[in-house]
């Protein structure tokens, strides 16, 4: 089976870093693209960004650019999204998502429990 | 950048009826479309990619159609495990840029 499984919620200070995972299994990690969404209280998706394992290949959403961190260990199939400096505005439930692509097409599948992170001073 | 837009934003139908849900994106995504149902406290799962193929293990009630600008998810004849929220959303190549519509809360009437 499938999945990803991410590390559980955390409660941070404003100016803190904080760097959450996701770990693949039941699959080749390397061979798949994933990528964050972020949903904010009572809000929809965002896509935040993408990363390839297998050579850590990254792409940003413009939205995001410079706001977070991807990145990928492949040895443990584990990807990553990290922030240097938190914001009362990154409180949201952050998903992992697996990228399948079939010719031009793109899609999320399956998708992590989620991470809830918490902002507040 | 594409805008996807989803109507309407709440859709109250009653069980065994059908639901007609629409997608509209700001210019041509080709068939490059998803569909997502998010339950409460759930994440996202994926109903229809490629605009009308279904998922793995979802139910033949559920279907996509459309392509190029409009897109529409129709639930032919709705359980209670239905109600929630749905998601379109679409893929440009490049640069990749996945765009989600805002969503369509399906209620019981």
């Amino acid at each position: 089976e499938v999945q990803l499984v991410q590390s559980g919620a955390e409660v941070k200070k404003p100016g803190e870093s904080l760097k959450i995972s996701c770990k693949g299994s039941g699959y080749s990690f390397t061979s798949y693209w994933i990528g964050w969404v972020r949903q904010m209280p009572g809000k929809g998706l965002e896509w935040m960004g993408i990363i390839y394992p297998g050579d850590s290949d990254t792409r940003y959403s413009p939205s995001f650019q410079g706001q977070v961190t991807i990145s990928a260990d492949k040895s443990i199939s584990t990807a990553y999204l990290q922030w240097s400096s938190l914001k009362a505005s990154d409180t949201a439930m952050y998903y992992c998502a697996r990228v399948v692509i079939t010719g031009t097409s793109n899609w999320f599948d399956p998708w992590g429990q989620g991470t809830l992170v918490t902002v507040s001073s | 950048e594409i805008v996807m837009t989803q109507s309407p934003a709440t859709l109250s139908v009653s069980p065994g009826e059908r639901a007609t849900l629409s997608c509209r994106a700001s210019q041509s995504v080709s068939s490059n479309l998803a569909w997502y149902q998010q339950k409460p406290g759930q994440a996202p799962r994926l109903l229809i990619y490629g605009a009308s193929t279904r998922a793995t293990g979802i139910p033949a009630r559920f279907s996509g159609s459309g392509s190029g600008t409009e897109f529409t998810l129709t639930i032919s004849s709705l359980q209670s495990e239905d109600f929630a929220v749905y998601y379109c959303q679409q893929y440009n190549n490049w640069p990749p840029v996945y765009t989600f519509g805002q969503g369509t809360k399906l209620e019981i009437k």
